[in-house]
Formats: structure tokens, C-alpha cells, sequence
């Protein structure tokens, strides 16, 4: 079974600056079975990212992925006060375990 | 609209039973797998387990293997998520999405949550 490590835990930023989240697998893994996502306070997750590095419908270019290995990762260009809340990654194969997740602040 | 609608919040007392609900509409229900989420309050969400409707047999998380019950009636195109008898960590929220199984997997589409509350 694959486990995810995210990291940071919290990622504290400004506004405008750049966020990158860590996601890594304990094994290798087809890239395509990788998925990241946004929830916000009181809200259901949303779907940011599949196949590792495809933003799905109606997300902002701000937000991208990639894979490098074991080693996935989630970039947020420039942060907007509207990005503040909590990303997991999945591996979404036959057992689609998320990952603990990064909250992201605003400072 | 393409959309996931979940029952409403229960509050039940340890030892009963309880099943939620989930229909999928504006989409072909049968095309899909469906995965249902416990996201306890302040955690991350876990996978409980996923069902095809057209073959109706589910498949559980280890964690969940035994403590739920996965089924789906294609005629309404609903699926469920069943407990014989609850106890008080039961409670979180529990949601239901469409899962595309396979390459570039995902859950792409979520219900709104069933908040399920167990207390004496």
C-alpha cells in the first residue's frame, strides 16, 4: 500500500508570493494516479490537480504540478488571499488514500 | 447541472442503525465509480471504500472492512453508505464522490456531506 508524506504541515506566506507543497510516496507509482486538492473551511474538497501535473476545469493557472519520481509537488505562483485553506494529495489507484495535507495561511 | 446530492444530517444514539444516501444526476450514473470519504472534524479526509454500479460489489479500505456497508440501486441512481450499529466515533462528515477509476484517476465531482453526529 502507498502512503503520502505532505509537507509542510502549515505554510505560512504573503500575498503574491509562491507556495510549494511537497507530496511524497513511500514507492513508486505511475504519475497518472496522482491527484491534488483544495479544501476550504466548511466546504466539501475540490479537485485542483489529476495526473499529477493536468489542472482540472475552471482552476487558475497560478496553481500547477509535477512529478519527479516518488516526489510529487503542488505550486502556487502567486498567492491569493482566496488560496488560504487545506491541499491533500491522492494517489487515486484501486486505493485512493489521501495524503495528511498542508494548510496554507495568509500572513 | 452535473452534481452529487447527499441526505441530510442525522443524530442517532450508539447501537443503531443508519443508512445515507447519495444521487448522482446530469451524468451517467452507471459509467462511474462511486467512493465514500470519512472526514473526521479537523483531519484529513480517509477513503472508506469505493462500488461500480453496474457491478454492485464494493470494495473497503482495510480500516473500514466489516465496520460499513457499500450499496447502490442503479434505478435511482443512488448510492449508500450503511451502519448496523453506530458508535460515538462514528461521527464526522461523510462524503460521497465520482471517482474515475484508472488513468489520471480522481475524485472529480463531491457530494455536499451528510454530517453524521452519534451521542447518548
Amino acid at each position: 500500500e502507498v502512503v503520502l508524506t505532505q509537507s509542510p504541515g502549515i505554510l505560512s506566506l504573503s500575498p503574491g508570493e509562491r507556495a510549494a507543497l511537497s507530496c511524497r510516496a513511500s514507492q513508486t507509482f505511475t504519475t497518472t494516479y496522482l491527484a491534488w486538492y483544495q479544501q476550504k473551511p466548511g466546504q466539501a474538497p475540490r479537485l485542483l490537480i489529476y495526473g499529477a501535473s493536468t489542472r482540472a476545469t475552471g482552476v487558475p493557472d497560478r496553481f500547477s504540478g509535477t512529478a519527479s519520481g516518488t516526489d510529487f509537488t503542488l505550486t502556487i505562483s502567486r498567492l491569493e488571499p482566496e488560496d488560504v485553506a487545506v491541499y491533500y494529495c491522492q494517489q487515486t489507484g484501486s486505493s485512493p488514500a489521501f495524503g495528511p495535507g498542508t494548510k496554507v495561511e495568509i500572513k | 447541472e452535473v452534481q452529487m446530492m447527499q441526505s441530510g444530517a442525522e443524530v442517532k444514539k450508539p447501537g443503531e442503525s443508519l443508512k445515507i444516501s447519495c444521487q448522482g444526476s446530469g451524468y451517467s450514473f452507471e459509467t462511474y465509480w462511486v467512493a465514500w470519504v470519512r472526514q473526521i472534524p479537523g483531519k484529513g479526509p480517509e477513503w472508506m471504500g469505493i462500488i461500480y454500479p453496474p457491478e454492485s460489489n464494493a470494495r473497503y479500505s482495510p480500516s473500514f472492512e466489516g465496520q460499513v456497508t457499500i450499496s447502490v440501486d442503479t434505478s435511482v441512481s443512488t448510492a449508500f453508505l450503511e451502519w448496523s450499529s453506530l458508535k460515538a466515533s462514528d461521527t464526522a462528515m461523510y462524503y460521497c464522490a465520482r471517482f474515475v477509476l484508472g488513468y489520471n484517476g480522481r475524485f472529480d465531482l463531491w457530494g455536499q456531506g451528510t454530517l453524521v453526529t452519534v451521542s447518548s
